[in-house]
């Protein structure tokens, strides 16, 4: 089945513990991205990557960190979280930049 | 940047009645999507309509990209259909642009 797959899917943590939450899409999709879901503000572009070692920031990119090491792995890394990355996160991917999205599950992260 | 206006913002809707739901956005678009996010918080895909019509069971829609516009019909609604509808064009670098969608109940 194809599928954009988010690990963990609820994650309680404290304020400078390292974390890292993991995508994987098993469709050979080249282009994959983070976002986050705050109340009011929407959703809101973190990362982005159009390909194996592509990465480039998004809209909101201060505090996160990512790798693409293969097309299939795009980790988002919070180096030292705090308690305003509380937030709803979601993994997309898609072929291109310009084709169908697929989302994974979400990950509803909270930092005290 | 493309900006995305949704209408209604809220809509209550009894169970088996049709609505739909229109979407505006400011700029010309390559491609366009409808997402249902239900309850629980999921990205559901409706549809990827850049232009035309498409349908699927009791939803259908349709874009017309010359005049930025997208509508999404709904008919004989079901309490599952609740939640928010996104109308979701992306940008040239592929950011899907989100707005404050339209949040839907139906009621049993």
């Amino acid at each position: 089945e194809a599928q954009v797959t988010q690990n963990p899917r609820y994650l309680i943590t404290v304020t400078g513990k390292k974390l890292t939450v993991t995508c994987s899409q098993n469709m050979n999709h080249e282009y994959m991205s983070w976002y986050r879901q705050d109340p009011g503000l929407g959703l809101r572009q973190i990362y982005y990557s159009m390909n194996v070692e592509v990465t480039d920031k998004g809209d909101v990119p201060e505090g996160y960190k990512v790798s693409r090491k293969e097309k299939r792995n795009f980790p988002l890394i919070l180096e030292s979280p705090s308690p305003n990355q509380t937030s709803l996160y979601f993994c997309a991917s898609r072929t291109t930049w310009d084709t169908e999205a697929f989302f994974g599950q979400g990950t509803r992260l909270t930092v005290v | 940047g493309i900006q995305v206006e949704q209408s209604p913002p809220d809509l209550i809707l009894q169970e088996g009645a049709n609505s739909t739901l229109r979407c505006n956005f400011s700029d010309s678009v390559n491609n366009l999507q409808w997402f249902h996010q239900n309850p629980w918080g999921q990205l559901i895909n409706l549809f990827y309509i850049p232009s035309g019509t498409k349908q699927n069971g009791r939803l259908s829609a349709t874009t017309v990209a010359t005049e930025r516009y997208s509508l999404l019909y709904i008919s004989s609604s079901q309490t599952t259909d609740s939640g928010v509808y996104f109308c979701v064009p992306s940008s040239n670098t592929g950011k899907l642009i989100f707005g404050q969608g339209t949040t839907l109940q139906v009621k049993p």
